[in-house]
């Protein structure tokens, strides 16, 4: 069964800090997407990112940078010198290729406090 | 390009009564999700609508239910409301289905008193 884990619930940095948001992902597919999305207090979710099964590249976006390790099922994803904007809810996901059923899970997401 | 919108931002209802919440997709999207978030808590499947059929459905009650238009855009209707349903309800599109990044509206707050 698919199946994505954020084992941190809430973490508090203080500004300027790095921080590295954990998720784990349960898939039997060979097939899969990865997404993070950033939920801001106004409660919109925002797509910050997408990767397929087959790149395990690290990718780096100005102060975000994400790991994707197949061997561990993790895609964790790392703020640099946090700032207080960053303050919102992170939300891992996992979506199959196959076209026909339904395929996006999220986590139950991490709260970021990033403190002035 | 406009992006998922969702109508209304707030709505409050009594128990017992219906609500009704609507959204419209990304132009040129076909699929359309719902999503319950309620307060603290992750984001839970509701219900997927893909090319006007409804493709799936989470693990909620049949009071839930909605459709999809010709033009894409989607309801999703709670009959009986129950204090419980009080969340946060989130609409996504994507093209199709797993491959494309589903985009999300402000969603719309529900509550129930």
């Amino acid at each position: 069964a698919q199946k994505v884990t954020q084992a941190q619930t809430e973490i508090s940095v203080v500004e300027k800090e790095d921080v590295t948001l954990d998720c784990v992902y349960e898939t039997r597919d060979t097939t899969y997407y990865l997404f993070w999305y950033k939920q801001p207090p106004s409660g919109e979710l925002v797509f910050l990112i997408r990767r397929n099964s087959f790149d395990e590249q690290n990718e780096i976006s100005g102060r975000y940078s994400w790991n994707f390790q197949k061997s561990t099922s993790s895609f964790n994803f790392t703020i640099t010198a946090s700032q207080v904007v960053d303050s919102a809810v992170y939300f891992c996901a996992l979506s199959e290729a196959n076209e026909g059923t339904y395929k996006y899970i999220f986590g139950t997401g991490t709260r970021l406090k990033v403190l002035a | 390009e406009a992006g998922v919108t969702q109508s209304p931002t707030h709505l409050i209802k009594t128990r017992g009564q219906q609500a009704t919440l609507r959204c419209s997709p990304i132009s040129g999207h076909t699929s359309v999700y719902w999503y319950q978030q309620a307060l603290g808590l992750g984001l839970q499947f509701l219900l997927w609508y893909d090319e006007g059929e409804e493709r799936n459905r989470g693990n909620f009650p049949p009071r839930f239910s909605g459709r999809q238009f010709p033009n894409y855009s989607s309801e999703l209707n709670v009959n009986a409301l129950e204090l419980e349903d009080s969340a946060l309800y989130l609409c996504a599109s994507s093209l199709k289905t797993g491959k494309t990044v589903a985009f999300f509206g402000q969603g719309t707050r529900l509550t129930v008193v």
